[in-house]
């Protein structure tokens, strides 16, 4: 089975623009869940998608946003961007919002922001 | 809400050598435990996972960790580390209430000839 990916797998972008990330789960996993991962806080969670509905919310403003498509394919938003947005982006598929469900991991998408 | 504490940003090794790195996880309800692995570049890739049943967990490339609910860790180990095992850990937990990750900050481990 093919694994996470990822697009773009880097980007670069100034402060004010828009971005938007996308996701492909492994073939079968319906819910998909978007990491912001930076030297200083870690990975931290940014919300999670099943069913095309969003299930868990992580503590990002409002400017992070998050969608699922019928084919579980997911595409993350982020509008305004601050410098502080400069991290890498990790996607993450498992078979259903279940916490015995192993999530796997993408590459991931480096986003720097100037 | 849970959490997970990684007391060593980063253990020096030598090949060969034994190494233990530190996790400890504070929640008010059961919880599934996991360690990932992070190479340079890359995304994250389960190692090993703790849901339920025997304490002691193994991986295929040879680390092992023990899930001790009364000091409420899991302490990943390895008898012997290779020069590959160089990347950085992570430890995760998830409650049966939340059921999303929640990561510590990581530990790097550096192995050295």
């Amino acid at each position: 089975k093919a694994g996470v990916t990822q697009t773009p797998r880097y980007l670069i972008k100034t402060r004010g623009q828009q971005v938007t990330l996308s996701c492909s789960p492994i073939s079968g996993h319906r819910s998909v869940s978007w990491y912001q991962q930076t030297p200083g806080q870690g990975l931290q969670f940014l919300f999670e998608y099943f069913s095309e509905t969003q299930r868990n919310k992580g503590n990002f403003p409002g400017r992070f946003s998050g969608r699922q498509f019928s084919n579980s394919r997911s595409e993350m938003n982020v509008s305004t961007l601050e410098l502080g947005d400069s991290a890498l982006y990790l996607c993450a598929s498992r078979l259903a919002p279940q916490g015995t469900d192993t999530q796997y991991f993408g590459p991931g998408t480096r986003l720097t922001v100037l | 809400a849970q959490s997970v504490t990684q007391l060593d940003s980063q253990v020096p090794v030598f090949e060969e050598a034994p190494v233990e790195l530190r996790c400890n996880y504070s929640s008010s309800v059961s919880v599934y435990l996991f360690w990932y692995v992070q190479y340079p570049n890359q995304g994250l890739q389960l190692l090993l996972k703790y849901l339920s049943g025997s304490t002691l967990v193994e991986s295929i490339n040879g680390f092992e960790a023990e899930f001790n609910k009364s000091q409420t860790s899991f302490h990943l180990r390895k008898p012997s580390v290779h020069i590959s095992d160089t990347a950085e850990y992570f430890c995760a937990v998830v409650n049966t209430g939340f059921q999303k990750l929640v990561f510590g900050t990581g530990t790097r481990l550096l192995v050295s000839p």
